[in-house]
Parts: structure tokens; sequence; C-alpha cells
């Protein structure tokens, strides 16, 4: 059973540019989350959907930031017009009912030269 | 009040001895405490986790240890391995509109030296 896919791995935009990254939950798991994990710290939470609903953004910034868990295909965390301070490595993880044990994806680590 | 403390921010163990890490919540409803390894590149693994109604939970060389009056618990490593050596996150959950929200700490880069 595949664990959590996501990518690309690393990405690299210059500022101004769009970024999205995408996420394939574990076989089985219908609910996903997004962390944000700047150098040196731990892990942000950033947004909640289950398919085709996002349940929680509470910590999603309000601008340029969106995400989507359509009913085919990966969930997607778009960054729109990125900054600087967009970069840090962003984490999928899945879990298969609401309350279970999430488990993680390998990042994505983005760079905004 | 949603904040997990951990320390130390870093741990440099000899191989054999007992890495410790703490970490310290504030808001009594959290009901279950993870912890995760991460190593460099890698996602974070789920290691080992106690609920508050639990004091202790051994898995084999790692122990944590939750004090529910001090609202603190512990990460204990026995016999540590080169091999442990990655970054520690103590996590607290708690049922936010029917799932699991999980708050992590900042973090705890161990080193074990040969």
């Amino acid at each position: 059973n595949a664990g959590v896919m996501q990518n690309p791995r690393h990405l690299v935009r210059r500022r101004g540019q769009e970024a999205r990254l995408r996420c394939s939950p574990m076989k089985g798991h219908s609910h996903v989350y997004w962390y944000r994990q700047l150098p040196e710290e731990g892990l942000k939470f950033m947004v909640y959907l289950q398919k085709e609903n996002i349940i929680d953004e509470s910590g999603m910034p309000k601008e340029r930031f969106s995400a989507e868990f359509p009913k085919e295909g990966p969930s997607i965390l778009r960054i729109q017009q990125v900054v600087r301070g967009d970069s840090a490595a962003y984490f999928c993880a899945s879990s298969p009912i609401s309350a279970g044990t999430q488990y993680f994806g390998p990042g994505t680590r983005l760079t905004v030269l | 009040q949603q904040q997990v403390k951990q320390s130390p921010q870093s741990l440099i163990v000899q191989k054999g001895g007992i890495s410790i890490i703490n970490c310290a919540y504030e808001n009594t409803a959290f009901d279950y405490f993870p912890w995760y390894q991460q190593f460099p590149g890698k996602g974070p693994a789920l290691l080992i986790a106690i609920r508050p109604d639990v004091s202790e939970k051994k898995e084999g060389r790692f122990t944590i240890s939750f004090n529910k009056s001090a609202k603190q618990f512990s990460l204990h490593i026995m016999d540590s391995q080169p091999g442990d050596s990655a970054t520690y996150f103590c996590a607290a959950s708690m049922n936010s509109g029917g799932y699991q929200k999980v708050t992590f700490g900042t973090g705890t880069k161990l080193q074990v030296i040969p």
C-alpha cells in the first residue's frame, strides 16, 4: 500500500509566479490535511479537506492561498503570486477517518527566488 | 492556549545513553498526544502516542511519560543509537468539529554520537 505521495518534491518559483503542490492520499483515505514547516520550526496546520469539501481552513492565509480536493485526482494547494516568505516545506497528511491517525507525505520544498 | 512548548531545541547524546525530550501544553481540551520522528528530507512519521488517562506508555526503547496535573509529557529514548538521530516533534490534538486537529511543538534535533 503506497504511502502519501506529494509532487513535486522540490519547486522553485520566482516572486509573483504561482506554485501548485499536489498530494495523493493513501489508498482508502478521504481526509487530507496540509501543513507548512518553516526552517527550524514545527509544522503549522493550514487546512483540512474531505472529498470536494473544505472542512477547516483556519490556518490558511486569507490571500493568495487556496486548496481543493476534487472528487477525482489529488488534493492541490495553490499559492498565487508567491513571495520569498512562502519559502517552506509543505506537508500533506491523510487519514482514513476524520479522527484517525494522520500519515504524512515526504513534503514539497518550495523555494521562492 | 493552543501552543505546545517543546524543549530542548537540540540534544546530543552518547550512544547507549538516554535521550529525554519534554513538552508542555495549556489547553486541557487536548486528548491525544503523539510523537513524530522526522529524518532530513522526509515527512514526519508517527512514533508513539498516549492518551491522558494513562501515565506511561512504552514501545520498545521509546517511552512516553504523561503528567496530566502538570500538563507535561516527555519522550524517553533508552539505549539511544546513531540511527535515532532525527528531529522529534511532540504534538497534541483535540476534537475540533469532528476531526482531530493537531498542534505541533517546535521540534528537537537529536544527535546520537558513537
